[in-house]
């Protein structure tokens, strides 16, 4: 069974600061996808961006960026100049592709406080 | 430009009592799912369903039941309803064999059982 970890259950930063979300995940098979979702208070899940396994690039997203190491399993968000908006808890999420069973796998979530 | 439409958005129910939790997507999806979310544990798959007329259990199923009526629907429900269910509820749609994989969720159930 996939697994992901987000091992900080709580981070903050000064506003316009960059931060750094972590995520490990355990998989034997190679053809993936893997996600940071966004939840503000109001419970919405948002999708911030996606990393296709098979892509070495790095995936950017306006502010918002990933540092994905596969060989390492390692998916890490970085967000800069944060805003007081990205205030919100973010989850790691894996799915395998092309087996026809793909189940998405959430980690723990990380709570992110922006400090005005 | 509904998306996932999932009902109620809160429930109080009492311990015992059942209720089934609703959900549709206007997106022809393959792939539903409903979760549950507690705090410190994430979101935990209760059931998922990869076409219509199939489900699979994922990793907290016990105490529910869900139903695939169709493409466009799945339900979740709770047959004798336990404290231990108090939770958020989320249900969400994705395609299997086409995008990137991206999961569309619903804004999300509130179920407190006393």
């Amino acid at each position: 069974a996939q697994t992901v970890t987000q091992s900080q259950p709580e981070m903050s930063v000064q506003e316009a600061e960059t931060v750094t979300l972590s995520c490990t995940y355990d998989t034997s098979e190679s053809n993936y996808y893997l996600f940071w979702y966004k939840q503000p208070p109001s419970r919405q899940m948002i999708l911030v961006i996606r990393q296709e396994a098979y892509k070495q690039q790095n995936a950017t997203e306006n502010r918002f960026s990933v540092n994905f190491q596969k060989a390492a399993k390692s998916f890490s968000l970085k967000i800069s100049d944060s805003q007081l908006g990205d205030t919100a808890m973010y989850f790691c999420a894996f799915i395998l592709r092309g087996f026809g069973n793909e189940k998405l796998t959430f980690g723990t979530g990380t709570r992110l406080t922006i400090i005005p | 430009n509904a998306g996932v439409t999932q009902t109620p958005k809160f429930q109080v129910l009492k311990t015992g009592q059942s209720m089934t939790l609703q959900c549709a997507q206007d997106m022809n999806h393959n792939s539903m799912y409903w979760y549950r979310q507690d705090p410190g544990m994430g979101l935990r798959l209760i059931y998922y369903s990869a076409s219509e007329g199939t489900t699979d259990k994922g990793e907290v199923p016990n105490g529910y039941n869900v139903s695939r009526l169709n493409k466009r629907e799945f339900s979740l429900r709770l047959e004798s309803a336990a404290p231990s269910q108090t939770s958020v509820y989320f249900c969400a749609s994705s395609h299997r064999d086409r995008g990137l994989g991206e999961a569309f969720f619903g804004q999300g159930t509130r179920l407190t059982v006393v």
